[in-house]
């Protein structure tokens, strides 16, 4: 498989309950992003890694949330103490650092907080 | 601030007929823009981008215009297909800034046999 792959699929949890997804880029690209998605609504830019290093963060990303990408290859995303305007369809995507390179997305994670 | 949005929210289009989607960008800083396809329950799928020292990019059956006068872009499908129902997306991108993309509302095409 040469696409982004994420995991798992589709993820129910408690509020209050922490939550982790994962991505697994193409094995080329140097650059790793993390969106989210909310129904109606286009992705909106949570962080991006190059390699190992976080470059930047959204404002969106509370406290509540942290993403690792420890050897430049996957990434985690992992959410702490989930409340239900958490629920959302999060995104994986990857390319090469160059400017103006498409990404490529993955399925995404979809979360629902009960 | 920057922003991208989209004129119309949905579209029905006849099958074997020709489709406009547009989008509006608001960032005179992004030099790149690229078109997405999203399915119910996946993710976007890439289908044509457009750099900023171009006005016209085709595909295979897509046409995307951008227009930097006015900020604005759209992304032709011609011979419109069942298979090209889905909400489509237009995306900025400033190379300056990292390469994340900022994307619009989406606008849903409804192909009707």
């Amino acid at each position: 498989d040469t696409g982004v792959s994420q995991n798992p699929r589709h993820k129910i949890t408690k509020r209050g309950q922490n939550v982790t997804f994962r991505c697994d880029p193409i094995s080329e690209h140097n650059r790793l992003y993390w969106y989210r998605q909310t129904l109606g609504q286009g992705p909106e830019f949570l962080t991006y890694f190059q390699n190992e290093a976080q470059l930047e963060k959204s404002r969106l990303l509370s406290d509540r949330f942290s993403a690792e990408r420890p050897k430049g290859s996957f990434s985690t995303l992992e959410i702490q103490r989930t409340e239900q305007g958490d629920s959302a369809m999060y995104l994986c995507a990857s390319n090469w650092g160059t400017p103006n390179t498409e990404a490529f997305f993955g399925q995404g994670t979809r979360l629902t907080v009960v | 601030g920057e922003s991208v949005g989209l004129h119309l929210p949905t579209l029905s289009v006849q099958e074997g007929d020709n489709s406009i989607i547009n989008c509006a960008y608001s960032n005179s800083a992004s030099d790149y823009f690229i078109w997405y396809k999203q399915e119910s329950g996946k993710g976007p799928q890439f289908i044509i981008d457009i750099r900023s020292n171009m006005d016209k990019r085709q595909g295979q059956r897509v046409t995307v215009l951008l227009n930097k006068t006015v900020k604005h872009l759209s992304l032709q499908i011609a011979a419109t297909q069942p298979g090209d129902s889905a909400v489509y997306f237009c995306a900025e991108n400033n190379g300056a800034a990292g390469n994340k993309l900022t994307f619009g509302g989406g606008t849903r095409v409804l192909v009707k046999p």
